[in-house]
């Protein structure tokens, strides 16, 4: 079994301030991990995965995000944000191409970033 | 090329009545995904078809639900004598290859509201 808790509902921040939302995840297997963003009136879109490999993971438009695995947190970062980065970001398990359950994808609840000018 | 696309966008039916949600995934996806979104929430996993092949359906939250898909590509969630508690937004994805490792194409969803 597995889930994905999104520890912060609600996060509003100005604009080219830093940001930090955070995931943390329990599965009794290892899990790939996964950040999916909602832009208004959008369907969902990835954002970003972990794999494998370096545990620092980047986007194209500036978010970066850790897997630490003694921590079970795969938490989204951006050092400035801009409005444009207004959306819901949904944090995702899925079990490796391996596992039985392997197209069983688990998202959490959700953060709704607000960017304020 | 175009992306997933869901039929209807929005769907009202009469607690009882018997609904049908279509999904058709980028051509040449071989993975699709349904999942439910309540108001709140984040999706929850539904069901998985590699081509016409249900390989997991332990999402489905009833005997009420039902998903196939046929030829391999388009994709019918079914859900019999819907009662309000199935007011959601039904969301389709699709991917192409059989891993896990694939990125997730999301459709706009189709929100269904059981009066």
């Amino acid at each position: 079994a597995q889930s994905v808790t999104q520890l912060d509902s609600q996060v509003p921040v100005f604009e080219e301030a830093p940001v930090e939302l955070r995931c943390n995840y329990s599965s009794s297997v290892s899990v790939y991990l996964f950040w999916y963003v909602q832009y208004p009136n959008q369907g969902l879109q990835l954002l970003l995965k972990y794999l494998s490999g370096s545990t620092l993971v980047e986007s194209i438009n500036g978010f970066e995000a850790e897997f630490n695995k003694s921590q079970t947190s795969f938490h989204l970062r951006k050092p400035s944000v801009h409005i444009s980065d207004t959306a819901e970001y949904f944090c995702a398990v899925t079990p490796p191409h391996y596992n039985t359950n392997a197209g069983k994808s688990t998202f959490g609840d959700g953060t709704t970033l607000t960017v304020k000018p | 090329g175009a992306g997933v696309s869901q039929s209807p966008r929005y769907k009202v039916a009469k607690r009882g009545q018997d609904v049908a949600l279509r999904c058709d995934p980028i051509s040449g996806h071989v993975s699709l995904f349904w999942y439910q979104q309540a108001l709140g929430q984040g999706p929850e996993f539904l069901t998985y078809f590699q081509n016409e092949a249900q390989l997991d359906k332990s999402g489905l939250p009833s005997d009420r639900f039902f998903a196939e898909r046929p030829e391999g590509s388009v994709s019918t969630l079914k859900i019999q004598r819907t009662q309000q508690e199935d007011s959601a937004v039904y969301l389709c994805a699709s991917s192409l290859g059989a891993s896990s490792i694939n990125e997730q194409f999301f459709g706009p969803g189709t929100r269904l509201t059981v009066l």
